[in-house]
């Protein structure tokens, strides 16, 4: 089983290039996540999507934006990258309506501004 | 807003002893949900064991369990004998009961395992 695949896994970008990093699951859930990873602070909630078609701001939001293309896909773009958005960014999705139901998280992506 | 604090950066273990992990929280909502979750080197993040709060009963997975205590807003990990494979980043983490399924992360521990 696949579960929830991130790509790509490395990046490294120029302060000021646009990215998107894609993450897509198998898993059938209705909700879908983007977190950020820095050193000392755990993960934190950049954007959600709680069902298919709606979008919400989460912790972090600054400077990103989001698209759940359907179901099965959330993805996350930079518009113009800056050295503070150096981070690991982590996709989850979650079966909705079910709140004991642990989040699935992909393998991350190390991005890399410079 | 919720927030979880785990206020060791670091713990050492040695292998087959036991180690609890703490964390407290802030909340003012009564139905919740707690996790801890295991992020090894590879980066991966692997949930370890949930907790209800309306449950009263402390949660256990084979070697994990928690100490759950509701009125104090604590809930640590507790591992029984542990393993060379134990080490790694663990979070403790905090849901609402509701729409969205929001996860909020504390700062983690790093546990080092002593053979």
């Amino acid at each position: 089983n696949a579960g929830v695949t991130q790509t790509p896994k490395f990046q490294v970008l120029k302060t000021g290039q646009s990215m998107t990093l894609q993450c897509a699951q198998d898993m059938n859930h209705n909700s879908m996540y983007w977190y950020r990873q820095d050193p000392g602070m755990g993960l934190r909630l950049i954007y959600y999507s709680a069902s298919e078609g709606t979008t919400d701001k989460g912790e972090v939001p600054n400077g990103y934006n989001v698209s759940r293309l359907n179901k099965r896909e959330f993805s996350l773009r930079l518009e113009s990258a800056a050295p503070s958005q150096t981070s690991v960014y982590f996709c989850a999705s979650s079966r909705q309506g079910f709140d004991n139901q642990p989040q699935h998280f992909g393998d991350g992506t190390r991005l890399s501004i410079l | 807003a919720q927030t979880v604090t785990q206020s060791q950066p670091e713990m050492s273990v040695q292998e087959a002893e036991t180690v609890t992990l703490s964390c407290t929280y802030d909340t003012s909502e009564s139905d919740y949900y707690l996790f801890w979750y295991k992020q090894p080197p590879s980066r991966q993040m692997i949930l370890v064991i949930r907790q209800e709060a309306y449950k009263q009963q402390n949660a256990t997975e084979n070697r994990f369990s928690v100490n759950f205590q509701k009125a104090a807003k604590s809930f640590s990990l507790k591992i029984s004998d542990s393993q060379l494979g134990d080490a790694a980043m663990y979070f403790c983490a905090y849901r609402s009961a509701g729409y969205g399924n929001k996860l909020v992360f504390g700062a983690g521990t790093i546990l080092r395992v002593k053979s």
